[in-house]
């Protein structure tokens, strides 16, 4: 168990709709990444957050937007979903801005139908 | 941008033997490297840094070397056994972004 939780752990919806996945990090972590794994890409760094800024910005599509709250959970929210967007969702999370040694959560299957 | 690449194709190595996965970043040299670990449908683990600093790394049948000269880490698991049967994924780190590879998926054969 990486201490990383991420809900929900399935997620089907169709064309059009909104969602919003949602990460705890490792207790005392203060960054939190998002990630898209699909078969053919890999995992693609999304955003970043530390201490409830942004730190740094992957290739999100505008549709999709993220924040970390005062606890240090996040949220990430995907809009006007397409079938493309289908994939498995990832958050991770580290001790530090150095970005060393992520742990990832268990990760949302979004299926869009 | 930084671009981390490692062979496709799959490793099948005969249980054993020694497993060596390679790992080549474009640009400039990173403040380290970071090897992870994914079972399918599953998040990735984190096995192992090795900073620029370093060129070589061991946890227990794990090794991973830094070769800033060919901007390439390999990354070894002697002793291979079925259970290391997974993907293996190369991340860059440091301040920038943590950009991973498309991963080596080793198949160890009993």
């Amino acid at each position: 168990d990486s201490g990383v939780t991420q809900t929900p752990k399935h997620l089907i919806t169709a064309t059009g709709q909104r969602v919003t996945l949602r990460c705890s990090p490792r207790s005392g972590d203060l960054s939190v990444y998002w990630y898209q794994q699909s078969l053919d890409q890999g995992l693609q760094f999304l955003i970043q957050y530390y201490n409830g800024e942004e730190r740094a910005k992957g290739n999100i599509l505008e549709r999709f937007s993220a924040q970390q709250f005062p606890d240090l959970h996040s949220e990430l929210n995907l809009s006007s979903l397409e079938l493309g967007d289908s994939a498995l969702y990832f958050c991770a999370s580290s001790g530090d801005r150095t970005n060393e040694k992520l742990f990832f959560g268990s990760g949302t299957q979004l299926s869009v139908l | 941008s930084q671009k981390i690449e490692q062979n496709s194709e799959a490793l099948n190595i005969q249980e054993g033997k020694t497993a060596t996965l390679t790992c080549n970043y474009t640009n400039y040299s990173p403040a380290y490297l970071q090897w992870y670990r994914q079972d399918p449908g599953r998040g990735p683990v984190f096995l192992l840094l090795i900073r620029e600093n370093e060129k070589e790394k061991r946890k227990e049948r794990l090794k991973v070397t830094f070769d800033t000269t060919l901007k390439q880490s390999l990354f070894h698991i002697t002793a291979s056994q079925p259970a290391d049967s997974a993907t293996y994924l190369c991340a860059t780190g440091g301040y920038q972004k943590v950009t991973f590879g498309t991963g080596t998926k080793l198949q160890v054969i009993p």
